[in-house]
């Protein structure tokens, strides 16, 4: 079954960018919607977006001038790029298959989490 | 509020029926998912399209939408069922993707 692998440093310094990548095996990415979703400390699941296999994409409003969400079918990976982060953007970061409202399958594969702080 | 409203906590004892509400107008016209968070770990898919079960879910697990609320029934509440619970649908534009807050189920 599709297996998803999230990678990226665990600590980002205010005002850089958040950078993490999650690795897909044990499935094709074709014709699928990939997304990224982030659960602060003590707090709910927040969606921040998704990458479809054909590129195209659809961010958060609240996030979508800071997000950047990239895809490569080839090497099976996909990726979230966060700009000029603060405090409030420290998170576990969930990379996940599905998260769109045209797809009707859930967010049926989630991967392990990634813990970021963003400190000085 | 992003427009899908959840109690905060529900309280079972083992071997009862447990049910966690998730209201939103959205929710007449668009998809409920659920999902199951344990402590420290990641969430999975518990519901999707309001009522379907993944497999691998056990039946104990079911959900019904009631037009703007839709509930998730736990029957037989077992110790192992205590988590957080999430309800997943689409905001007002049906555009984006929207989480309620989540619900903590405590089994007592």
């Amino acid at each position: 079954q599709v297996q998803l692998q999230g990678s990226g440093p665990g600590l980002v310094k205010p005002s850089e960018t958040l950078s993490l990548t999650c690795s897909v095996s044990g499935g094709s990415m074709d014709r699928h919607y990939w997304s990224w979703i982030r659960q602060s400390p003590g707090k709910g699941l927040e969606w921040i977006g998704y990458v479809y296999s054909n590129g195209y994409t659809n961010y958060s409003p609240s996030l979508k001038s800071r997000v950047t969400i990239s895809i490569d079918t080839s090497n099976n990976h996909f990726s979230l790029r966060l700009r000029s982060v603060t405090a409030a953007d420290t998170a576990v970061y969930y990379c996940a298959r599905g998260g769109s409202t045209v797809e009707t399958s859930g967010v049926d594969v989630w991967g392990q989490g990634n813990s970021v702080t963003v400190s000085s | 509020s992003n427009g899908l409203t959840q109690p905060p906590s529900v309280t079972v004892s083992p071997g009862q029926t447990a049910r966690i509400t998730c209201s939103g107008d959205i929710l007449s016209s668009q998809f409920a998912y659920w999902y199951q968070q344990k402590s420290g770990q990641a969430p999975i898919l518990l519901i999707y399209k309001d009522k379907d079960r993944p497999s691998g879910i056990p039946e104990r697990f079911s959900a019904s939408n009631s037009g703007t609320t839709v509930t998730l029934t736990i029957s037989g509440v077992q110790a192992e069922d205590e988590a957080d619970y999430y309800c997943q649908s689409s905001d007002t534009t049906g555009a984006y993707v929207v989480f309620a807050e989540g619900t903590k189920l405590t089994v007592l």
